[in-house]
């Protein structure tokens, strides 16, 4: 098993461009989610979906979009980046089998100037 | 409302030390409580986890055990490596998701 996967690992991107951020698991579990984490800072839940079709706001949702078309991807959408947006960007995943533990991706570093 | 508390850091150790780091949280019914770990330029990874009252998880010589009547879950270990340096996240299973702590960073000195 691969686990969680993110692509790409750095992004740089200019005020105002679009990019997706990619997340792919191979442990058909039902939940991913999204989370940021800006320096020296905790966790903050972007969205998560607890299944394909659906999908559910976290904490800070502004400014992202999300889709789940299969179980295996939940892709991240940044339509206008905007500074406040450079952060790591972690996608992880979990069932029920394993009790809610969480596995994690490497993160995306993405910087918007 | 639902809430994780760990203790503020940054902590500084010396190499062999003895380590707590307090975790406690507010929920609803007993949930499953972990600890996960951060080392620098990586993703989260779990290092120990229990899912019932008075259960301990345990691993690389890090303890935590679930204490209900505190609503506590503090990590410790016995003698701290340099290699423990890493940010530490102590969260609880909430309704279809994980409510994590603000972290903890950890730095060992030899």
């Amino acid at each position: 098993n691969a686990g969680v996967t993110q692509t790409p690992k750095f992004r740089i991107l200019k005020i105002g461009q679009s990019m997706t951020l990619q997340c792919t698991q191979d442990m058909n579990h039902n939940y991913m989610y999204w989370y940021r984490q800006d320096p020296g800072m905790g966790l903050k839940l972007i969205y998560y979906s607890v299944g394909a079709g659906i999908t559910d706001k976290g904490e800070v949702p502004n400014g992202y979009n999300v889709s789940r078309s299969t179980t295996e991807d939940f892709p991240l959408r940044l339509e206008l980046a905007a500074p406040s947006q450079t952060s790591v960007y972690f996608c992880a995943s979990t069932g029920i089998a394993n009790s809610y533990e969480q596995y994690f991706g490497p993160g995306t570093r993405l910087t918007v100037t | 409302g639902n809430s994780v508390t760990q203790m503020e850091g940054p902590v500084t150790l010396s190499e062999e030390a003895f380590l707590t780091i307090n975790c406690t949280y507010t929920a609803t019914g007993y949930p499953s409580l972990f600890w996960y770990v951060q080392y620098p330029g990586e993703g989260l990874q779990l290092l120990l986890k229990a899912t019932k009252a008075d259960d301990k998880g345990s691993n690389k010589g890090f303890e935590a055990t679930y204490r209900k009547e505190t609503t506590s879950f503090h990590l410790e270990k016995g003698s701290v490596q340099v290699s423990d340096s890493a940010v530490y996240f102590c969260a609880y299973q909430g309704a279809q998701k994980l409510v994590f702590g603000q972290g903890t960073r950890l730095t060992i000195n030899p």
